[in-house]
């Protein structure tokens, strides 16, 4: 299978632990998205590189997380001492970009988290 | 405040029927726009996109309306089939679809045989 994949599938950890998510994109595509998905939302942005560097993180993403992309393949997110707010899906998407134009994402199945 | 909206949370069809999903946006800057279709316990999965230098895009079963002036867009399912039962959602670039995504809330249809 040549999609996304994420690990793990689900996550459950108490309040105050840290967690790491991985993704592995699709093997050719040089752009990686992090978003995250409550229920009854759309997916949200949190972060996305090109090739491994960070291009742009949203707002809304406190200093507990960090993401990393350290040879332009896979990606981790990181959240420390997380809080009951951060039970989400967390959703990784990548796409081919090219100068010029651009490709849809393609998102992998989603990591959820649960924060007791 | 929300610059993508779907404003009907659900929608059920009769099979064989058109399906209409409509969304609209607020952002002027938004110049892509994509449906993306989620099944339970699996990722969004690319449906049709439409670039703002259009107004209309087809893809099978699928087509896409853009009304620029009007800032709304409509995804078009003909005919309808059960196993297109799914939550839908709508998003805008700004940049193209290798930009981050604005996603609405979803709505979810159901088609019943």
């Amino acid at each position: 299978d040549t999609g996304v994949s994420q690990n793990p599938r689900h996550k459950i950890t108490k309040r105050g632990q840290n967690v790491t998510f991985r993704c592995d994109p699709i093997s050719e595509h040089n752009r990686l998205y992090w978003y995250r998905q409550t229920l009854g939302q759309g997916p949200e942005f949190l972060t996305y590189f090109q090739n491994e560097a960070q291009l742009e993180k949203s707002r809304l993403l406190s200093d507990r997380f960090s993401a990393e992309r350290p040879k332009g393949s896979f990606s981790t997110l990181e959240i420390q001492r997380t809080e009951q707010g951060d039970s989400a899906m967390y959703l990784c998407a990548s796409s081919l970009w090219i100068s010029g134009s651009g490709d849809e994402q393609f998102f992998g199945p989603g990591t959820r988290l649960t924060v007791l | 405040d929300q610059q993508v909206k779907q404003n009907s949370p659900s929608l059920s069809v009769q099979e064989g029927r058109i399906s209409i999903l409509n969304c609209d946006y607020t952002n002027s800057m938004f110049d892509y726009f994509l449906w993306y279709k989620k099944y339970p316990a699996e990722g969004p999965t690319f449906l049709i996109s439409i670039s703002s230098i259009k107004d209309k895009n087809e893809d099978g079963r699928f087509t896409v309306f853009l009304n620029k002036s009007a800032k709304h867009l409509s995804l078009h399912i003909v005919p309808s089939q059960p196993g297109d039962s799914a939550v839908y959602f709508c998003a805008a670039s700004a940049k193209g679809g290798s930009e981050k995504l604005v996603f609405g809330k979803g709505m979810k249809l159901t088609v019943n045989p």
